[in-house]
C-alpha cells in the first residue's frame, strides 16, 4: 500500500533557529499533500495544503512566513519552522493522497515531534 | 461549516467487552466521506474505514464494525471483544466526497476519543 515517509521523527533545537520536516510519498506520486500539527491530547489540526509546484494554501491563523512549505516535486514536500520558540514546540503529521487508492484516502506519516528549548 | 464531534473524551474498558465510540458530524453537503483512524501511542495514524455518504448500510470488518446513520447525522465505531491492543485515540473525520480543483480533499478531525482496554 501507499507509504508515507517523515524524517526526521523528533527534533530538539534551540530557539531562533529553524528546523526542516520531510515528507516523502515512497511508492506514489501525490500532487497534493497536507500539514497538520497536533498539540498533546488534542486533535489534528490542519496547517496548509501543499501543492505540487503552487504555493501551499495556509489555513486561516497560520502564519505562512513562519511555517513555510515548500512542495517541489511530486514526491516530496517540507515544512520548515522558521526561528521556532517553544510555542512551536508540537507534534507535526503529514499526509498525502494517492489518487490510485481512491478519492480522499490520505496516507499519514509517522509524525514529528518537535521540541523547542 | 463542517464540524465533528467526538463527544467522549476518554473511554475505558475491560478486555474482552465491546465499546462504542460516538461521532456526530455537521456539513451542508449534501456528499462527503467518513472516516475513522486510529492514533496509537507511536502518533501514527492509521486509516480504518472510508464510508460515502451514499452507502448507509453498516460495514463489520473483524471486530470492528461501522453504523451509519444519515437521518442523525452519526458515524459510530463498534469494537467488539476489545483487546489491549486496541488502546489507542480513534479519530472521527469527515472529508468533501469529490477532489476537484475547488476542493483538496483536506479532512476535518474531531477532537478524538482516547481509548483503555485494561487487560
Amino acid at each position: 500500500g501507499a507509504v508515507v515517509s517523515q524524517h526526521p521523527s523528533w527534533v530538539i533545537c534551540k530557539s531562533g533557529t529553524s528546523v526542516k520536516i520531510e515528507c516523502r510519498s515512497l511508492d506514489f506520486q501525490a500532487t497534493t499533500m497536507f500539514w497538520y500539527r497536533q498539540f498533546p491530547k488534542q486533535s489534528l489540526m490542519l496547517m496548509a495544503t501543499s501543492n505540487e509546484g503552487s504555493k501551499a494554501t495556509y489555513e486561516q491563523g497560520v502564519e505562512k512566513d513562519k511555517f513555510l512549505i515548500n512542495h517541489a516535486s511530486l514526491t516530496l514536500s517540507t515544512l520548515t519552522v522558521t526561528s521556532a520558540h517553544p510555542e512551536d514546540s508540537s507534534f507535526y503529521i503529514c499526509s498525502a493522497m494517492d489518487r490510485s487508492a481512491g478519492a480522499n484516502v490520505l496516507t499519514f506519516g509517522a509524525g514529528s515531534r518537535l521540541t523547542v528549548l | 461549516a463542517q464540524k465533528v464531534t467526538q463527544a467522549q473524551t476518554e473511554i475505558s474498558v475491560v478486555e474482552k467487552e465491546d465499546v462504542t465510540l460516538d461521532c456526530v458530524y455537521e456539513t451542508r453537503d449534501t456528499t462527503y466521506y467518513l472516516f475513522w483512524y486510529k492514533q496509537p501511542p507511536s502518533g501514527e495514524l492509521v486509516f480504518l474505514i472510508r464510508r460515502n455518504s451514499f452507502d448507509e448500510q453498516n460495514e463489520i470488518s473483524g471486530r470492528y464494525s461501522w453504523n451509519f446513520q444519515k437521518s442523525t447525522s452519526s458515524f459510530n465505531f463498534t469494537i467488539t471483544a476489545s483487546q489491549v491492543v486496541d488502546s489507542a485515540v480513534y479519530f472521527c473525520a469527515l472529508s468533501d466526497l469529490e477532489v476537484s480543483s475547488s476542493n483538496t480533499g483536506k479532512l476535518i478531525f474531531g477532537q478524538g476519543t482516547t481509548l483503555q482496554v485494561k487487560p
